[in-house]
């Protein structure tokens, strides 16, 4: 069970907009910042968003994120297939001392 | 261009040890912290454990404490992880992972191809 909770799947056309969202609580997401990574099948994963809504350098404005006390989102816009991959949210989770990362459970994202 | 390559996974008995490395080129290692990330086959990730640039600061996931260590040569550019007592559920790819900070931060902006750890008799 991931400390971070999202949902298992997630689908929409091509062009259309989809959202993930990762809920977690005050020691994690409500006290600190929100990372999203892309995993294509059988490669690792890709820094897509980091900071709640910052995207390093050569990702595509299509992708955002957001947050909002105890949950993040992250949002793509224009589908393309090549979007079809699981999306993680992790943040760091100052439950225990020292800190810790910690991820969602991972969303599979479906381009019909 | 950024590169990390892990190396030492393989096949090994419950209880064993076994010692992964990650090799990392294209930055200046010693500015920022490294992480090792897990993930069971056909399972979500899981961060192991993180190491700051000087290796003043470290962190263990619960699941690995105690069993696992990790460190870091900096003259050398490389990030390792020792692992000990190893069971069935540490089965997994292992991915070394560049964070974005010279602390340890939940951003991972370059990881390895990963390297597969079979633990089994």
């Amino acid at each position: 069970q991931s400390v971070l909770t999202q949902p298992p799947s997630v689908s929409a056309a091509p062009g259309q907009k989809v959202t993930i969202s990762c809920s977690g609580s005050s020691s994690n997401i409500g006290n600190n910042y929100v990372s999203w990574y892309q995993q294509h099948p059988g490669t690792a994963p890709k820094l897509l968003i980091y900071d709640n809504n910052k995207r390093p350098s050569g990702i595509p404005d299509r992708f955002s994120g957001s947050k909002s006390g105890t949950s993040a989102t992250l949002g793509i816009s224009g589908l393309q297939t090549g979007d079809e991959a699981d999306y993680y949210c992790g943040t760091w989770d100052s439950s225990l001392s020292p800190g810790h990362v910690v991820f969602g459970g991972g969303s599979k994202l479906t381009v019909l | 261009e950024v590169q990390l390559v892990e190396s030492g996974g393989g096949l090994v008995q419950p209880g064993r040890s076994l010692r992964l490395s990650c090799a990392a080129s294209g930055f200046i290692f010693d500015d920022y912290a490294m992480h090792w990330v897990r993930q069971a086959p056909g399972k979500g990730l899981e961060w192991v454990s993180g190491i700051s640039w000087n290796s003043n600061d470290i962190g263990y996931a619960d699941s690995v404490k105690g069993r696992f260590t990790i460190s870091r040569d900096n003259a050398k550019n490389s990030l390792y992880l020792q692992m000990n007592s190893l069971r069935a559920e540490d089965t997994a790819f292992y991915y070394c992972a560049k964070d974005r900070l010279m602390v340890r931060g939940q951003d991972f902006d370059y990881w390895g191809q990963g390297t597969l750890v079979t633990v089994s008799s």
